[in-house]
């Protein structure tokens, strides 16, 4: 069965540090690739995708993610995390008419 | 700000009460979801709709009952719910379910549902 695993449920980071969020499935076929944020008290937006093409797909807020097919991973990065970075960061595996969404990983960003 | 909007967005209800909550898409999407979130746990896709019929319902009890009369609303009927009900109900809208970027998701503010 298809399944979406992020690696880390809870992440805190100082302002400036970097990040990398991991999100790897499990599927042999193609797939289209999203991260979503969930801002405190705010509703799903989405922040980036993939669908074909260059493997390194670049979002809104300075965040980018790449696709790794030989891995299965599609993972979330951002130079220098903000404050206003913490929220909850979902990854979702489409896999033809069927998306699968990842636990989830709440980053908390210390000022 | 967004294209789906839900209401109402707080609902508290006893266990034998009979609810619905309400999604709208702004987008002219064909699509439309009902996904449950609870704390802890992934999202849980509930019921899918694709040009007004169901195309997946995911176990669901039959205490929820979805309704989808055009391709801009769904309801969500609730009756006789349990504790372990209450949740965040998301509503989600796509252009449609036939795969790649037509299956973007677009998702609303949701409805912080409290069973007592």
């Amino acid at each position: 069965a298809q399944s979406v695993s992020q690696h880390n449920h809870h992440v805190i980071l100082s302002e400036a540090a970097s990040l990398e969020l991991g999100c790897n499935y499990s599927y042999g076929g193609t797939v289209n690739l999203f991260w979503y944020v969930q801002y405190p008290g705010q509703h799903l937006q989405l922040l980036l995708k993939y669908f074909s093409g260059d493997p390194l797909v670049k979002g809104i807020k300075g965040f980018e993610a790449e696709f790794i097919k030989s891995k299965f991973s599609f993972n979330l990065r951002k130079p220098s995390v903000q404050w206003s970075d913490t929220a909850e960061y979902f990854c979702a595996v489409n896999f033809g008419f069927k998306t699968i969404f990842g636990a989830g990983t709440r980053l908390f960003v210390k000022a | 700000e967004t294209g789906v909007t839900q209401t109402p967005r707080h609902l508290v209800m006893g266990m034998t009460n009979k609810k619905s909550l309400k999604c709208e898409q702004h987008l002219g999407h064909n699509a439309m979801y009902w996904y449950k979130q609870s704390a802890k746990k992934p999202l849980e896709l509930m019921f899918v709709y694709n040009f007004k019929e169901q195309t997946e319902n995911n176990s669901v009890p039959s205490r929820f009952s979805p309704e989808c009369p055009n391709s801009s609303h769904l309801f969500l009927h609730l009756h006789t719910l349990q504790p372990e009900d209450s949740a965040l109900y998301l509503c989600a809208s796509s252009q449609d379910v036939s795969g790649g970027v037509k299956n973007t998701q677009y998702f609303g503010p949701g409805t912080r549902l409290t069973v007592l």
